[in-house]
């Protein structure tokens, strides 16, 4: 079955560089989620969109920005980025049809130098 | 501020015994998931817990949700070594399922 994917799996970045992170979600799910799990923290709900539209925000920096494009995939930007923005980042899809369970990608391991 | 609490937070037990985690959440929810995670790895989704009284089964894993109580239980049963890793609950606060708050995590290990 398919998955949701994430690319890159890994990047490297340094400081005050920007980063685009890329998530393709389960084909008809309509909702994506992003989130930030710094080392041995729990995930950290960033933002929602619903059928391309965002829905939903958390704690999200405002030097990070995401959309949802037509194709359903979604990007997560970032700009100006900072030591501390070394983390995983997951991405998720749902469907009302499966209860909004969320399935999880692998994640995109973002290291900051 | 939506707080969800987990207890305990670190839990080593031997193989063959049981035990239950906590998931404790300070606004109203009707929606609860569990997930695990092993070191590195997505999190994969265990179980949805829809309503109050909810109470699902997979395995030697089972977990239920009182919403009135605002907690959810994840039992162990008869735990193997497989079931080492870090089991999460999250709490959908969104007003269409789209935002989703999740506790510290307990970091189970099982030794033989």
């Amino acid at each position: 079955a398919a998955g949701v994917i994430q690319s890159p799996r890994h990047l490297i970045k340094e400081k005050r560089e920007t980063a685009t992170l890329k998530c393709y979600p389960i084909p008809r799910h309509d909702t994506v989620y992003w989130y930030q799990q710094g080392p041995g923290q729990d995930p950290q709900f960033l933002i929602s969109f619903y059928e391309k539209m965002q829905s939903d925000k958390g704690s999200i920096p405002d030097r990070f920005s995401a959309q949802q494009f037509s194709d359903y995939h979604s990007e997560l930007n970032m700009s100006s980025l900072e030591l501390g923005d070394s983390a995983l980042y997951f991405c998720a899809s749902s469907s009302p049809g499966l209860a909004y369970e969320q399935y999880f990608g692998p994640g995109t391991r973002l290291t900051v130098t | 501020e939506l707080k969800v609490e987990q207890n305990p937070l670190f839990l080593s037990m031997q193989e063959g015994k049981n035990y239950t985690i906590y998931c404790n959440y300070s606004t109203t929810s009707d929606r609860l998931y569990w997930y695990r995670q092993d070191p590195g790895k997505s999190l994969e989704s265990l179980f949805v817990l829809l309503s109050n009284g909810a109470v699902k089964q997979e395995g030697r894993l089972m977990a239920s949700l009182d919403t009135k109580a605002r907690l959810s239980t994840l039992h162990i049963t008869a735990a193997v070594h497989d079931l080492s890793a870090t089991y999460f609950c999250a709490v959908d606060i969104g007003t269409s399922y789209d935002k989703v708050i999740f506790g510290p995590g307990t970091s189970l290990s099982v030794i033989p």
